[in-house]
């Protein structure tokens, strides 16, 4: 089966700008989560989808990250406007099931956003 | 908020050498999991842990849930050039609609032919 796909796969935007990542689960995983790794740091879970319902967006850093799941199919995680601080790896997963056994979790390459 | 503590960071070894990692937490977890990072890669899952005392053999990896559900350690035997990358533990508490991971900062291996 296909795994999940990222892009693009590198952005370099301005501060101030907006990007916009996109997200293709694995097909039939209702499940779908965004996780952010900065340089050095640990990777950090961003929010998590079930279909296109938000489960648990207590990991956004604040409200200038905009994530959407239509038709509980992809997902887009938007930055409006982007501040150096967002710079970094932004990695999607998905899964089947959430929780219990979660070895179903199939993380992408990630998009490496850069903000100059 | 919920932490895990990963030791060590960094980690400069000759190929067919013995490697071993931990990571630590003053939390309890459900289940620990440890991955790797390829360059431009995703993690990926190496080993799933899901119980207490736990020992589980992934070729020459081997890892270990430990008793009091607050730690974890990964060791890598003889090691290979391809074994070089990010490693990650992570962990998770499931139940209710609880499915994020918990990350640790990583370990980077390099092996040196």
């Amino acid at each position: 089966e296909a795994g999940v796909t990222q892009f693009p796969s590198h952005s370099v935007i301005e501060k101030g700008q907006t990007v916009t990542l996109r997200c293709d689960p694995i097909s039939g995983h209702d499940n779908l989560y965004w996780y952010r790794r900065v340089m050095g740091k640990e990777i950090k879970f961003l929010l998590h989808f079930v279909k296109e319902s938000k489960q648990d967006e207590s990991g956004m850093p604040n409200n200038r990250f905009l994530a959407e799941r239509t038709g509980g199919t992809y997902s887009t995680l938007k930055v409006q406007p982007a501040e150096l601080e967002d710079s970094g790896v932004y990695f999607c997963a998905s899964s089947r099931r959430s929780g219990g056994l979660n070895y179903g979790y199939t993380f992408g390459s990630g998009t490496r956003l850069t903000v100059v | 908020g919920q932490q895990l503590n990963q030791s060590p960071q960094s980690m400069f070894i000759q190929e067919g050498e013995d490697v071993s990692m931990n990571c630590t937490s003053s939390s309890i977890f459900n289940t620990w999991l440890w991955y790797k990072q390829d360059p431009g890669e995703g993690p990926v899952l190496l080993i799933a842990l899901y119980k207490a005392g736990e020992l589980t053999s992934n070729g020459r990896l081997t890892a270990q849930f430990g008793i009091t559900r607050k730690d974890s350690f990964l060791n890598i035997s003889a090691s290979i050039p391809s074994d070089v990358g990010i490693y990650f533990c992570a962990a998770l508490n499931y139940g209710g609609s609880q499915g994020n991971l918990i990350f640790g900062k990583g370990t980077k291996l390099s092996v040196k032919p």
